[in-house]
């Protein structure tokens, strides 16, 4: 059974902290992992990573994928309140025998950011 | 650009009713995935459709069935509804062809509460 687990489960930082979100994985039929941040119900797209050791950035956040090690790590930088939410972390599988994808995610890392 | 439109956004029934959510995918997407969040839980997908056909399922039961037509858009319907089941349930919706696949997304989610 493919399994998707997120630590920490919670995190309460400041303003200006920096984070490091952290997600490992045991799929069969890797294809991608995703990240996401879900502040309400939608759950937002941040990442999609396939291949290892290329690192993605979008402003202050970064992220990486490691397939050897079955893992990937999510960075904010200078944290700021809105960056407050759940961010979840998901790894799409290949059906197998079939080329339908579908996502396992972890529980999610709450993250509250304080003024 | 309409992003995936999911109604209604809540919803209340009692134990035994039947309930039917919607969603339209986002504009160029083709298949659409069907997902439950329970309240403090990532996301865990129920099944997924393309060409209106349910293509691969999760460990969800009978009750839960669904439905695509031919634009795309999707129905869930859940029978016998249980105390259980009450949710947030997303709808994601993807591009078949990897080419144009960039991620899934998602809906704002309908809020079931089953009384």
């Amino acid at each position: 059974e493919d399994k998707v687990v997120q630590s920490p489960l919670s995190l309460v930082v400041h303003e200006g902290d920096t984070v490091t979100l952290n997600c490992s994985y045991e799929v069969t039929n890797f294809r991608s992992l995703l990240w996401y941040k879900q502040e309400k119900k939608a759950p937002t797209f941040l990442f999609m990573l396939t291949s290892s050791g290329i690192e993605k950035k979008s402003g202050r956040l970064s992220s990486i994928l490691d397939k050897k090690e079955l893992f990937s790590i999510l960075n904010i930088t200078a944290t700021q309140t809105g960056d407050s939410a759940i961010y979840l972390c998901a790894v799409e599988s290949r059906a197998g025998g079939t080329s339908y994808g579908k996502l396992t995610f972890g529980q999610g890392t709450i993250l509250t950011v304080h003024p | 650009d309409a992003g995936v439109t999911q109604s209604p956004t809540h919803l209340i029934k009692t134990r035994g009713q039947q309930v039917t959510l919607r969603c339209s995918p986002k504009s160029g997407h083709d298949t659409v995935s069907w997902y439950q969040q329970a309240l403090g839980q990532g996301p865990q997908f129920i099944f997924q459709y393309y060409e209106e056909e349910e293509r691969q399922r999760g460990n969800f039961p009978d009750r839960f069935s669904g439905h695509q037509f031919p634009n795309y858009s999707s129905e869930l319907n859940v029978n016998a509804l249980l105390l259980g089941d009450s949710a947030l349930y997303l709808c994601a919706s993807s591009s078949r062809d990897r080419v144009k696949f960039y991620g899934y997304t998602f809906g704002s989610g309908t809020r079931l509460t089953v009384v």
